[in-house]
């Protein structure tokens, strides 16, 4: 059963704080994902990586950063959380090459910044 | 232009009938299309995927692919109440030479009794 981990469901931080989140896949893919999901915007790309140590911007990449140090962990790192960064954030991962594979999800980290 | 499209909704249909759910796309070289259902609260789980023109069955759920018309769509068949979820388009666009997902805002589907 293949499965995409993040390490918390819900966190609570304040504003100011450096939060780290974690993300940890099995299945061996190149690419993973950090998206952020908020009402009536659907699902944002935040970051993705397709390698190890490799990483490229998405839509909305200001304010974040990530690390890709083995292929199985990728981290979202909010530098200086900030209220506007309350949300649903989910990562993914998926295979590389073919484009006609699917992207598997974690379950999901609800982060409230206060 | 959004990259991809859909209807917000939400779309309300009575138990048994057709929904009919819809996307459309800017990149026309895109390649691979996908649907994903979310429940509240959870993470979205793959329905169907489909990558050639035309239609792609699987039980109740039919995916339509228009490359020409940038179209794509899912019916689900004989809908259920189970079936109310959030549905997600996703597009693999083949601009940027990536594997990323980028994905539509959603639509509501409410199946009611």
């Amino acid at each position: 059963d293949v499965k995409v981990t993040q390490s918390s469901r819900y966190l609570v931080k304040r504003t100011g704080e450096k939060v780290f989140l974690e993300c940890v896949q099995d299945m061996d893919h190149e690419n993973m994902f950090w998206y952020r999901q908020d009402p009536g915007l659907g699902l944002r790309l935040i970051y993705f990586s397709y390698d190890v140590k490799m990483k490229e911007k998405g839509d909305i990449p200001e304010g974040y950063s990530v690390s890709r140090e083995k292929k199985e962990r990728f981290s979202l790192i909010l530098e200086s959380a900030s209220t506007n960064q309350t949300s649903m954030y989910l990562c993914a991962s998926r295979n590389a090459g073919t484009g006609d594979t699917e992207a598997f999800f974690g379950q999901g980290t609800r982060l409230t910044v206060v | 232009q959004k990259e991809v499209e859909q209807n917000s909704g939400p779309l309300s249909v009575p138990e048994g009938a057709i929904a009919s759910l819809n996307c459309t796309y800017s990149d026309r070289g895109s390649q691979s299309f996908f649907w994903y259902r979310q429940y509240s609260g959870k993470s979205p789980e793959l329905i169907m995927s489909i990558y050639s023109n035309g239609d792609k069955e699987d039980g109740r759920f039919t995916a339509q692919l228009n490359k020409a018309s940038q179209y794509v769509s899912l019916l689900i068949r004989d809908s259920q109440p189970s079936d109310s979820a959030t549905y997600l388009c996703a597009v693999n666009p083949i601009w940027d030479n990536t594997d990323k997902l980028i994905f539509g805002t959603g639509t509501r589907l409410q199946v009611f009794p």
